[in-house]
């Protein structure tokens, strides 16, 4: 089956305490991407990448690391979590950029107390 | 830049009541324009998508007709169902660039029996 799998679908941890969230395709996508969904603030694209070893920020990169070392794997790293990065984080993926469907991630609840 | 409104939610209807969505857009270049669908607890799914001026697109009577002289895509559905209570986003993708989905905010609709 087509899909697009994140990891953990829930989290909750402390300020400064390292996390990373997988984020994998099966569907041999060149394109990923990340984004938060907020209250009022709709989703917003932290990081995304047009194919292996290649990324670049998004609208709201502050505090997000990336990497794109195998083209099905495209894992979200916050080094030093913070409150303000509670937040739904959706990983996505599209056969290419452009006017391609972007297929979504079931999606990370994250807590930072 | 590139942004897309949509009406604030959230919507509440009736089962078998006509619905529409207004969706409006601004864009520099020639944009795709999709509506995407978030059921309770999931990612969000393409429901449909337009390419090029005047074309429509559908998907489980769905409807949505890319209008360029009002920069407008507006969601419609002629009979609700309850099945039908979810978030809808319009987003729009401009070809060149990062390619990256612009998101509108998002309309909850809930549809009751």
């Amino acid at each position: 089956e087509a899909q697009v799998t994140q990891n953990p679908r829930y989290l909750i941890t402390v300020t400064g305490k390292k996390l990373t969230v997988t984020c994998s395709q099966n569907m041999n996508h060149e394109y990923m991407s990340w984004y938060r969904q907020d209250p009022g603030l709709g989703l917003r694209q932290i990081y995304y990448s047009m194919n292996v070893e290649v990324t670049d920020k998004g609208d709201v990169p502050e505090g997000y690391k990336v990497s794109r070392k195998e083209k099905r794997n495209f894992p979200l790293i916050l080094e030093s979590p913070s409150p303000n990065q509670t937040s739904l984080y959706f990983c996505a993926s599209s056969l290419r950029q452009g006017r391609y469907e972007q297929y979504f991630g079931p999606g990370t609840r994250l807590t930072v107390t | 830049g590139n942004s897309v409104t949509q009406m604030e939610g959230p919507v509440t209807l009736s089962e078998e009541a006509f619905l529409t969505i207004n969706c409006t857009y601004t864009a520099t270049g020639y944009p795709s324009l999709f509506w995407y669908v978030q059921y309770p607890g999931e990612g969000l799914q393409l429901l449909l998508k337009a390419t090029k001026a005047d074309d429509k697109g559908s998907n489980k009577g769905f409807e949505a007709t890319y209008r360029k002289e009002t920069t407008s895509f507006h969601l419609e559905k002629g009979s609700v169902q309850v099945s039908d209570s979810a978030v809808y986003f319009c987003a729009l993708s401009i070809q060149g660039g990062s390619e990256k989905l612009v998101f509108g905010k998002g309309t909850k609709l809930t549809v009751n029996p």
